[in-house]
């Protein structure tokens, strides 16, 4: 149990457009989800606190009109890149907090190119 | 914000050793995981361990939450231990957010 489905895996897309990434809890209901962004040979940093029914909180330092976050539901929330750009390349994770505890998991990441 | 430092940052290490992982933080957390972060990027959860000591397999954890650390047993390594392994912590507001530790890389040799 406790699987977080993260989708695309990995998505290539050109200067100026925008890119969706769906992440879902599959099996558990998730009242929060969590963005995180990791570079090369770093840590995980957080972007984003997503939660259901709500505007969604950001860390200091992320532009929130770049990194639209919606959580439509108890099982799903998306992060938008909007006019992406070469700089925004990275590796971007989700995580859902099952509502019965405080343990969090995590989906396989998305491996973003902005060429 | 709270600090959380992993030390060694770098283990190399021959099939079947045993290594020691450690997690320190500079603040009282509500909740500390474990995790292995394989070569495509999963992150995979070891332990889910605030405090006390749990073990599974060759793997085993404790957590001094009163001393502010906690410490990560790998025993009789295998090369598919290899990755990097990160603590993370969330803060004892009930907001469920999680900071990450600086990671330890570790290789196996076979």
């Amino acid at each position: 149990g406790a699987v977080v489905s993260q989708h695309p895996s990995w998505v290539i897309c050109k200067s100026g457009t925008s890119v969706k990434i769906e992440c879902r809890s599959l099996d558990f209901q998730a009242t929060t989800m969590f963005w995180y962004r990791q570079f090369p040979k770093q840590s995980l940093m957080l972007m984003a606190t997503s939660n259901e029914g709500s505007k969604a909180t950001y860390e200091q330092g992320v532009e929130k009109d770049k990194f639209l976050i919606n959580h439509a539901s108890l099982t799903l929330s998306t992060l938008t890149v909007t006019s992406a750009h070469p700089e925004d390349s990275s590796f971007y994770i989700c995580s859902a907090v099952h509502i019965l505890n405080t343990e969090a998991f995590f989906g396989q990441g998305t491996r973003l190119t902005v060429v | 914000g709270i600090q959380v430092e992993q030390s060694p940052p770098d283990l190399i290490l021959q099939e079947g050793a045993n290594s020691t992982l450690r997690c320190n933080f500079s603040d009282s957390v509500n909740n500390l995981q474990w995790f292995h972060q394989n070569p495509w990027g999963q992150l995979i959860n070891l332990f889910y361990i605030p405090s006390g000591t749990k073990q599974n397999g060759r793997l085993s954890a404790t957590t001094v939450a009163t001393e502010r650390y906690s410490l990560l047993y790998i025993s009789s390594s295998q090369t598919t231990d290899s990755g990097v392994y990160f603590c993370a912590v969330d803060l004892n507001f009930g907001n469920e957010k999680l900071t990450f530790g600086t990671g330890t890389r570790l290789t196996i040799i076979p």
